[in-house]
This record gives C-alpha cells, sequence and structure tokens, in this order.
C-alpha cells in the first residue's frame, strides 16, 4: 500500500513564475490537507479538501495561492507568481473519514530564484 | 483555539541514555495529540498518538508518551537513545478529536525539537 506521494521532489521557479506541486493520497483516503514548513519552523496549515470541496482554507493566503482536488487525479496546490518568501517545503497530508490521523507525504521543496 | 509548546529547541544525549521531549498544549476540547517524527530532508512519520483511550501510550521505535491533563503536558520519552533517533520531533494537537479529517482546523504543530545523539 503505497504512502502519501507527492511530485516533485524539489521544484525550482524564478520570481513571477507559477508553481504546481501535486498530492496523491493513500489508497482509501479521501481527505487531502496541505501545510507549509518555513526553514526552522513546524509546519502550518494551509487547507483541508475532500473531493471537489475545499472544506477549510483558513490558513491559504488570501492571493496567489490556490488548491484544489478534483474527483480524478491528485491534489494540487497552486502557486501564481511566485516571490522569494514562498520558498519553503510544503507537505501534504491524507487521512480517512471519522478519523483524525494523517499521514503526510515526503514533501516538495520549492525554490524562489 | 489550540497551541502547542516544544520547551526545548534543542535536545542532546548520549547514545544509551534516556530522552526526554517536553510538551505542552492548550484546547478548548479533549484533544487528541500525536507526535511526528521528521529526518533530515524527509517527510512526517508518525511515532504515536493519544485519543483518550490510555494515558500512557506507546509508539514505534520504543518511544512513548504519557497524557497528563492537570499538566497539560504531553512529553515523549524513550528510556535507551539511538544514534538513528538524531532528528526533528513535532507534537501536534487535533482540537476535535474523530470527526472526519480530524476537524477543520488541520493540526497544530509545535516548532519543533531537535534531538542531537553523542557517539
Amino acid at each position: 500500500n503505497a504512502g502519501v506521494m507527492q511530485n516533485p521532489r524539489h521544484l525550482v521557479r524564478r520570481r513571477g513564475q507559477e508553481a504546481r506541486l501535486r498530492c496523491s493520497p493513500m489508497k482509501g483516503h479521501s481527505h487531502v490537507y496541505w501545510y507549509r514548513q518555513l526553514p526552522e519552523e513546524g509546519l502550518k496549515f494551509m487547507v483541508y479538501l475532500q473531493k471537489e470541496n475545499i472544506i477549510d482554507e483558513s490558513g491559504m493566503p488570501k492571493e496567489r495561492f490556490s488548491a484544489e482536488f478534483p474527483k480524478e487525479g491528485p491534489s494540487i496546490l497552486r502557486i501564481q507568481q511566485v516571490v522569494r518568501g514562498d520558498s519553503a517545503a510544503y507537505f501534504c497530508a491524507s487521512s480517512s473519514p471519522g478519523t483524525d490521523t494523517q499521514y503526510f507525504g515526503p514533501g516538495t521543496r520549492l525554490t524562489v530564484l | 483555539a489550540q497551541s502547542v509548546t516544544q520547551l526545548d529547541s534543542h535536545v542532546s544525549v548520549s547514545e544509551g541514555t534516556p530522552v526526554l521531549l517536553r510538551c505542552n498544549y492548550s484546547s478548548s476540547y479533549s484533544p487528541s495529540l500525536f507526535w511526528y517524527v521528521q529526518h533530515p530532508n524527509k517527510g512526517l512519520q508518525l511515532l504515536l498518538k493519544y485519543t483518550s483511550a490510555a494515558t500512557l501510550v506507546k509508539g514505534i521505535n520504543g518511544f512513548e508518551a504519557e497524557f497528563k491533563k492537570s499538566e497539560t503536558s504531553f512529553h515523549l520519552t524513550k528510556p535507551s537513545a539511538h544514534m538513528s533517533d538524531a532528528a526533528e520531533y513535532f507534537c501536534v494537537v487535533s482540537d476535535l478529536p474523530g470527526t472526519s479529517g480530524g476537524g477543520a482546523d488541520g493540526l497544530t504543530f509545535g516548532k519543533g525539537t531537535h534531538l542531537i545523539i553523542q557517539p
């Protein structure tokens, strides 16, 4: 049973470009969460999605960031017009309904030049 | 609102000696509490989880944690440290246990404790 998959593992973008981060949850999990980890800090919650629904995006920056979890395919975290401050590790986690245990992917490390 | 305080940013112990990583939390409800470990440039691995079934929780790799409601603490311990335990450890709280997806807030992380193992 494969765990949570994220790709790419490393992503380099220049300022102003778009970054797309992908997350495939564990088999049987229908809930996806995105977190951001800045250097020397813990993870900060960004958004919680179920299939085709955003349940809670209270941690998402108001501009340039969006997330989706379509009926088919992985969840996508999209960052438009990236800036240097977006450089961080972005982690995806998934869980099954009725439990609050989240399983994390390996993360995508975004570097903005 | 929930919060987590990890009292030590760095802990250094010698191999074979006990490990104690301290965590205090605040929560409006009866929380679920977790410890996760993160090895360098890796994702997070769940070490253990408390959900009110028992106050002493045993996890993987010989770790355990004790929930003390009166002290609002959830300290992580291991009797004998191993070199492979060197990593970052996060104490985490979820305010709404048992609900689908862990509640609308997601998980709240402490800032982490960097565990160093001296040979």
